[in-house]
């Protein structure tokens, strides 16, 4: 069945600095989400890129996808303390991929 | 400001209650969906819906019920509360779609069961 799965569990960077979180999937998709959330928060879309996108972004967002090795990446360049939160990947699942499916995230601390 | 309402943010049960947890959407959005998150294991579909009087059952619904008599409201039920269902409890809308369409969250309600 579909798993979304983000590496690194847990990242520390300093203010200024690009934070990579890594995302990967089992099942073939036709689209994949991220999102983020602030503690003890809902979560919020962030970017949705399509199978037949490699490449999107938002402000300081980049989203990659390569569907041949199943993964993709979300960079945020020049953090801010306002980054910290929790980061999701989120690939359809379901029998018609009518739902996503959220994998324990990556908790990012950005660092003043 | 479009958005999804959890009618509670913190809750407190006693063991064998029921419970229900409301969620409200003003986007009239079709598909409706409930998640717990617990740590570790990330967010986990409970039941979803993509119509009034619809329901389909996610990947954990034992132990709950869902009920959607309005395209807006989507009511999660824990039929007799138990200890291990405490969580976070993560109401979610989008547009009809097959994945195609992001979802708006709710702010979540943490229910403990004492």
């Amino acid at each position: 069945s579909q798993q979304g799965e983000e590496d690194p569990q847990a990242l520390s960077i300093q203010e200024g600095e690009n934070a990579t979180m890594n995302c990967s999937y089992k099942t073939s998709i036709n689209n994949l989400q991220w999102y983020r959330q602030n503690s003890g928060r809902g979560l919020v879309h962030l970017i949705l890129i399509r199978s037949n996108e490699r490449e999107k972004h938002s402000g300081r967002l980049r989203v990659t996808l390569d569907t041949s090795k199943k993964s993709s990446s979300l960079l945020i360049t020049a953090s801010r303390a306002a980054d910290t939160a929790s980061y999701f990947c989120a690939p359809p699942g379901g029998e018609y991929g009518q739902n996503f499916v959220f994998g324990p995230g990556t908790r990012l601390s950005v660092l003043p | 400001d479009v958005k999804v309402t959890q009618s509670s943010r913190y809750l407190v049960k006693r063991t064998g209650e029921k419970v229900f947890l409301e969620c409200v959407q003003d986007m009239d959005h079709e598909n409706m969906f409930w998640y717990r998150q617990d740590p570790g294991l990330g967010l986990r579909l409970i039941y979803f819906s993509y119509d009034v009087k619809m329901k389909e059952k996610g990947d954990i619904p034992e132990g709950y019920s869902v009920s959607r008599e309005k395209k807006e409201r989507f009511s999660l039920i824990l039929e007799s509360a138990s200890t291990n269902q405490t969580s976070m409890y993560l109401c979610a809308s989008s547009l009809k779609g097959q994945g195609g369409y992001g979802y708006t969250f709710g702010s979540g309600t943490r229910l403990t069961v004492v």
